[in-house]
């Protein structure tokens, strides 16, 4: 079965400060990638999501995130966060033509003003 | 409203009791998925209906778990004898269309709590 692993549970961060959250993917075929962010009272929301094309994509609210083949991986970034980016960030994989995804167990991001 | 509508938000019920779970998905979404979010974890698949065809029941953990859903509208989530470690999230989403490249819209879920 494919399985997606988040690599940080909790990130606390200052305002400003650069955000990396890693996500991994088990699956070697083809695949589509999304990122999912719930802010607080929220429900989830569509970040950014890759098909293919260029590995390097951009989201909304300044976010971008890089799919590196070889090493399996769809890291989210943002080079400087505001106190409204604090939620939780789920990453998502489905193979190509699969409907079905597969989530991690979502990190969740504290700004401090 | 134009997202996906799930009720009720919250349900506390007593173990052994049934429950019914809502979702009215975005109009002309022909796709319906269910999920479920148990405490510190990802979500996981239950169910998925796609327009009149079978659905994909693969996700459902027991016999005690079933969904319906008529057409391309409304889904309902019954889970029959709760158990306490049913306790989750339910959520449900919804996409235009099949496939692995369309964006799912989630509702807000339902928060279950089984005492």
């Amino acid at each position: 079965a494919q399985s997606v692993s988040q690599h940080n549970h909790h990130v606390i961060l200052s305002e400003a400060a650069s955000l990396e959250l890693g996500c991994n993917y088990s699956y070697g075929g083809t695949v589509n990638l999304f990122w999912y962010v719930q802010y607080p009272g929220q429900h989830l929301q569509l970040l950014l999501k890759y098909f293919s094309g260029d590995p390097l994509v951009k989201g909304i609210k300044g976010f971008e995130a890089e799919f590196i083949k070889s090493k399996f991986s769809f890291n989210l970034r943002k080079p400087s966060v505001q106190w409204s980016d604090t939620a939780e960030y789920f990453c998502a994989v489905s193979r190509s033509n699969d409907y079905k995804l597969s989530f991690g167990a979502g990190t969740t991001v504290t700004v401090r003003a | 409203g134009a997202g996906v509508s799930q009720s009720p938000s919250n349900k506390v019920t007593e173990k052994g009791k049934d429950v019914e779970l809502r979702c009215d998905p975005i109009s002309g979404h022909t796709a319906l998925y269910w999920y479920r979010q148990r405490l510190g974890q990802g979500l996981e698949f239950l169910i998925y209906f796609q327009g009149n065809s079978a659905p994909d029941k693969s996700g459902l953990p027991s016999d005690r778990f079933s969904a319906e859903r008529t057409g391309e509208s409304v889904s309902t989530l019954t889970i029959q004898r709760t158990q306490q470690e049913d306790s989750a999230v339910y959520l449900c989403a919804s996409s235009l269309y099949r496939g692995g490249n369309q964006p799912q819209h989630f509702g807000d879920g339902t928060r279950l709590s089984i005492l």
